[in-house]
């Protein structure tokens, strides 16, 4: 079973920052957190991940709390081409055991 | 740098023929993964290499379905006998280290059984 729960779905205008949360309270101490996204037909495509502290890159920003039981994708500046499902997984930093998918969040960015 | 590569990119046969699913991964890739994507199911992992040995297998569904990877840019996953149940997207990933490292996913294969 997937150790991290995200929402169904979400809408978000274009232009505007999308904030997608994703629940992860039972992941251990030495598990980064990671983030994918699929848009439809396409392969996973990774998009960031981190472990304590927060992290930025050309694509979006991680924020994970203190206590590491939750953390927040931000898409800055969402186009319609965000459209896609994110999911948020867990991996243990020791060794790449592949990686465990839930069922994501569906993201729709409207015009 | 071409990604992934995987085929054939469809794939439709009659229940009981045996498939065969192939994947190149990216070069300098010492990590190669296979998932299998279903509306049911999700995306579950299968099996995965390093360094060209199976490390887990505990995803393959059954004895029907096998994984090997000959050499450091080949791999192949292979059902036989092929059943309807089988019919989803499976897809190849790869990554350049055993150590917490991004994984990149192929287009998948979309497999279809009669």
């Amino acid at each position: 079973d997937a150790k991290t729960t995200q929402p169904p779905s979400m809408d978000c205008a274009e232009g505007r920052a999308a904030n997608l949360p994703c629940n992860h309270s039972t992941i251990s101490g030495n598990e980064y957190v990671y983030w994918y996204r699929q848009i439809h037909s396409q392969g996973p495509q990774y998009i960031i991940h981190g472990l304590k502290n927060n992290e930025t890159n050309e694509m979006a920003s991680l924020i994970i709390t203190e206590d590491r039981k939750s953390s927040t994708l931000i898409l800055p500046h969402a186009t319609l081409r965000d459209t896609a499902v994110y999911y948020c997984t867990s991996e243990s930093g020791g060794g790449a055991d592949g990686l465990t998918f839930g069922k994501g969040t569906h993201l729709i960015i409207q015009p | 740098d071409a990604g992934v590569i995987q085929s054939p990119r469809h794939e439709v046969t009659e229940m009981g023929q045996e498939v065969t699913l192939r994947c190149k991964p990216i070069s300098g890739h010492n990590s190669l993964f296979w998932y299998r994507q279903t509306m049911m199911r999700g995306l579950e992992l299968l099996i995965y290499f390093n360094n060209n040995v199976p490390i887990d297998d505990s995803g393959m569904p059954e004895d029907r379905f096998s994984a090997k990877m000959p050499n450091a840019s080949f791999s192949t996953l292979k059902i036989q006998p092929s059943e309807p149940r089988d019919s989803a997207v499976y897809f190849c990933a790869s990554s350049p280290t055993r150590v917490s490292d991004t994984q990149y996913f192929g287009p998948g294969t979309r497999l279809t059984v009669l």
